[in-house]
Order: C-alpha cells, then structure tokens, then sequence
C-alpha cells in the first residue's frame, strides 16, 4: 500500500481565496483524521471522520473550515476563505480499530500551507 | 478528558548516549492505546510503536525500548546507543478506548538533538 496520500505538498496562495487540501487514507482503514502543526499550537486535531461520518469537528477553528468525507477513499478539507494565521502544516491521518484492534494513526506527508 | 505530558522540550546528547524520553499520560478510560511518532527534520511522522493499555509487557525493537507503567500513569521511551539519524522531535499519543471514538491526543514532544 501507499500508505497517506495527500495533495498538495505545498500551497502557497493568497489571503481571501479558497484552499483545498486532499486526502487519500490507507485503504481499509475505518478511520480519518485531518491535524494541523505550528510552532505555537503543536499538533491539534481538527476533525476525525469514523466509517466516512465526522465523529467530532471541535477542533474545526471556525466556520471558515470544512471537511468532507464522500467516501472511505477520499476527504477534502477546505478553507474559505483563507487568512495568514491558517498558514501551517496540514496533516491527514487513517487508522483501523474494530473491537479491541486498533493499528494506530499513519499519518500522510502533510500539506505545507502558505497564505500571504 | 485526555491529556499527554513531555515535560522535556528538548534534549541533546553525543552519539552513542542512551536517552530516555518521558510521557506522562490522563485519561478516565480504562482502554486505551498508547503510541510513539518520531518527526524527523522532512517533517513527515512516522508510527513507531502502540501499546495497549492491557498489556504491560515492556517491549524491544533493536536500539529503541519502550516501558509501560500503568501504576504511574507513564509510558517511556529509550533510545540505546543513540546516532545522528535518531535526531528528530518525538510525540507521544494517546487514544481512548470509546468504541465511536478513537483521535490521537499529542503530547507537545520532545526534540532530540545527537551530536556527532
């Protein structure tokens, strides 16, 4: 397998427009969680989907921000519109856990977001 | 809630030192999951280890050691004969055992720096 396949790398774009960042988890994993890395903040989890529906978008920083799940093989997350302060490494993650199983998190290569 | 402590922000050793990293952990579950990541200086993480909260046994994988104590709320990791490549921020994670729920909590990891 891959493993996390997530597009872009790196997106350099301007304050005000709509970013879209894409994921591809492990195939059959039941879980998908999107994070967010900065220096000040450390690694927060922003949304985790369980068998393609959110379990939980608390960490969603507000309204500007969505996610999707159309699929157990894709999720998008989106930032509309976007500002400076969302600049930061986005990270998507699967995993399995049925029972008392549970693989742990793989996590893609990130997203490198700029928006100046 | 759940919540993971390193109180090590950073350490820096020569090569060939040992080094122990803490992780300090809350959680009212009495499953849950355990589990270290290592960021290198590309950024990507990488899945070391998971451990169940049902299962003590220390475990061994060549110069990494990993020790469980449920009783003190902490699960450590040691590096043996530490080299450069090991050099990287590590994170330790955290998942409870709730069957609709299973997002990793970070701790805020520590960087370890190996001089040559």
């Amino acid at each position: 397998d891959a493993g996390v396949i997530q597009s872009p790398r790196h997106e350099v774009t301007e304050m005000g427009q709509e970013v879209t960042l894409r994921c591809k988890p492990i195939s059959g994993h039941n879980s998908l969680f999107w994070y967010r890395q900065t220096m000040m903040r450390g690694l927060e989890l922003l949304i985790y989907f369980n068998n393609n529906v959110p379990i939980d978008d608390s960490g969603m920083p507000e309204d500007r921000f969505s996610a999707k799940m159309p699929n157990a093989s894709f999720s998008t997350l989106k930032i509309q519109p976007s500002e400076p302060r969302d600049s930061a490494v986005y990270f998507c993650a699967s995993s399995f856990r049925q029972g008392r199983v549970e693989l742990g998190a793989f996590f893609g290569q990130g997203t490198r977001l700029t928006v100046v | 809630a759940q919540k993971v402590t390193q109180a090590q922000t950073e350490i820096s050793v020569v090569e060939k030192e040992d080094v122990t990293l803490d992780c300090v952990y809350e959680t009212r579950d009495t499953t849950y999951y355990l589990f270290w990541y290592k960021q290198p200086p590309s950024g990507e993480l990488v899945f070391l280890i998971r451990r169940n909260s049902f299962d003590e046994q220390n475990e061994i994988s060549g110069r990494y050691s990993w020790n469980f104590q449920k009783s003190t709320s902490s699960f450590n990791f040691t590096i043996t004969a530490s080299q450069v490549v090991d050099s990287a921020v590590y994170f330790c994670a955290l998942s409870e055992g709730k069957a609709a729920g299973n997002k990793l909590t970070f701790g805020g990891g520590t960087r370890v720096l190996v001089k040559p």
